[in-house]
């Protein structure tokens, strides 16, 4: 059964730091793997999608590795912003199923 | 931009009652998702529609919970008798056909169900 792993659960950074973000996942067998922001009481924006034979994506200040092989993905957030603050969501799509499976989130706190 | 609707926003209901919801997936989107994610969890898949059709049931409580999308496009979820474990948040998605190769899922703003 495919378990999703993000550490840490909550982080807290001041305005203009470059953070990364963690996310892993116990079967390397994924067709995609996409990241999300969630904002509180609200639902899910997708912020990159990586497919299993992409190492990484971009947009804007956002940047998405993954290495399927180790079980790994993560989120680089450069210049941090107050705009910023939300739980990121880390999913992975398994090979032969279009179901999500999502880890538990990472808050992240940018203080002005 | 297209989006995926949702109603309500809000349900608040007493225990025993029974309630449902609406979703409206993004026009030209064939797969349809209820998620439900409980207050700091990620969001767990309760079915899954190609189409008019059930791909996926496996974690739906079907003694309480159904699930229809009679037409292939707008999907009705709905619980009888609500309990006060099922208060969370219901979230809907939809995506493009698996033939067009791209599985990319979008969300609407969900439905917040309290029970009490």
């Amino acid at each position: 059964k495919q378990e999703v792993t993000q550490i840490p659960a909550a982080l807290s950074v001041p305005e203009g730091e470059n953070l990364v973000l963690n996310c892993s996942f116990t079967d390397s067998a994924i067709y995609n793997l996409q990241w999300f922001r969630q904002d509180p009481g609200k639902g899910l924006t997708s912020l990159l999608l990586i497919q299993s034979s992409q190492r990484e994506q971009t947009s804007g200040r956002l940047n998405a590795s993954l290495d399927k092989s180790s079980g790994r993905s993560t989120l680089y957030i450069a210049a941090s912003q107050p705009g910023d603050s939300a739980t990121y969501l880390c999913a992975v799509m398994q090979g032969g199923s279009e179901k999500l499976v999502f880890g538990k989130g990472t808050k992240l706190t940018v203080n002005p | 931009e297209a989006e995926v609707a949702q109603s309500p926003r809000y349900k608040i209901t007493e225990k025993s009652q029974a309630v449902a919801f609406w979703c409206d997936p993004i026009s030209g989107h064939a797969t349809l998702y209820w998620y439900r994610q409980i207050l700091g969890q990620g969001p767990e898949l309760l079915v899954q529609f190609q189409d008019e059709s059930v791909v996926d049931d496996s974690q739906l409580p079907k003694d309480r919970f159904s699930a229809e999308r009679l037409k292939g496009v707008d999907s009705t979820l709905k619980i009888q008798p609500a309990e006060l474990g099922d208060s969370a948040m219901y979230l809907c998605a939809s995506s493009l056909t698996p033939t067009s190769g791209i599985y990319e899922q979008y969300f609407g703003p969900g439905t917040r169900l309290t029970v009490t």
